[in-house]
């Protein structure tokens, strides 16, 4: 009965790969999210999307690229992975674009040795 | 630009009351949330404030003055279990929440 489950838990990875994070709400929303919290804790949106369209897409480097099949899936694709990019990265999702408020996701643990 | 001011860790005794202060900047402004997040855990929604005033849901409540830029969090009847990360963020577009690092409350016996 998950309402937003994200696979996969841990992901550990060396520099260079290519690797993707999928996300699943089954809570009927219209905007899902990606957040990316790094060690100091700080959490940051990436992009949103509504009703599979792009409505947030924030300073994020190119090798990264969601894409929302429909409204209930929203993944992450990371191309060249790079150190810095170890996180924890969230999904999550809300009713509306300017509802509250956001259910995450339990996070993916992204390591890049 | 925007920036969010909070303390960065607060210890307080169980049973004890705590406000978690916040004050923000942001260019638009639509509200605050309040989001606590346990180690290794998801954040989870607390509470909104749309309006400038008090909102109370059980041991929690939050505050907000639109024309201060701040809020805070007020947290009764101090439990272990609070022990956790606060987030206040701001929204400021369209559900565009601005975190920040959040104040970490550890809660002592």
């Amino acid at each position: 009965d998950t309402a937003v489950s994200q696979t996969p838990k841990y992901l550990v990875t060396q520099m260079g790969n290519d690797k993707s994070i999928k996300c699943e709400q089954n809570l009927g929303h219209d905007t899902m999210y990606w957040y990316k919290q790094d060690s100091k804790k700080f959490l940051k949106i990436m992009f949103s999307y509504n009703n599979k369209e792009l409505i947030i897409n924030e300073t994020v480097p190119n090798r990264f690229s969601p894409k929302s099949p429909d409204k209930a899936h929203l993944n992450l694709h990371i191309n060249s992975l790079e150190l810095g990019d170890s996180a924890v990265y969230f999904c999550a999702s809300s009713l509306g674009p300017r509802e509250s408020p956001l259910h995450f996701g339990n996070g993916t643990r992204l390591t890049v040795t | 630009g925007q920036s969010l001011e909070q303390p960065s860790e607060v210890t307080a005794v169980e049973g004890a009351i705590v406000q978690i202060n916040c004050t923000y900047q942001t260019s638009g402004f639509y509200g605050l949330s309040w989001y606590q997040q346990h180690d290794g855990g998801a954040p989870t929604f607390l509470s909104y404030n749309a309006l400038d005033g008090l909102e109370e849901t059980g041991r929690f409540s939050s505050f907000l003055s639109r024309s201060d830029s701040y809020g805070y969090l007020l947290l009764q009847e101090l439990q272990m279990k609070d022990s956790a990360s606060y987030f206040c963020a701001p929204q400021t577009g369209a559900n565009n929440l601005f975190f920040g690092t959040g104040t970490r409350l550890t809660v002592i016996p």
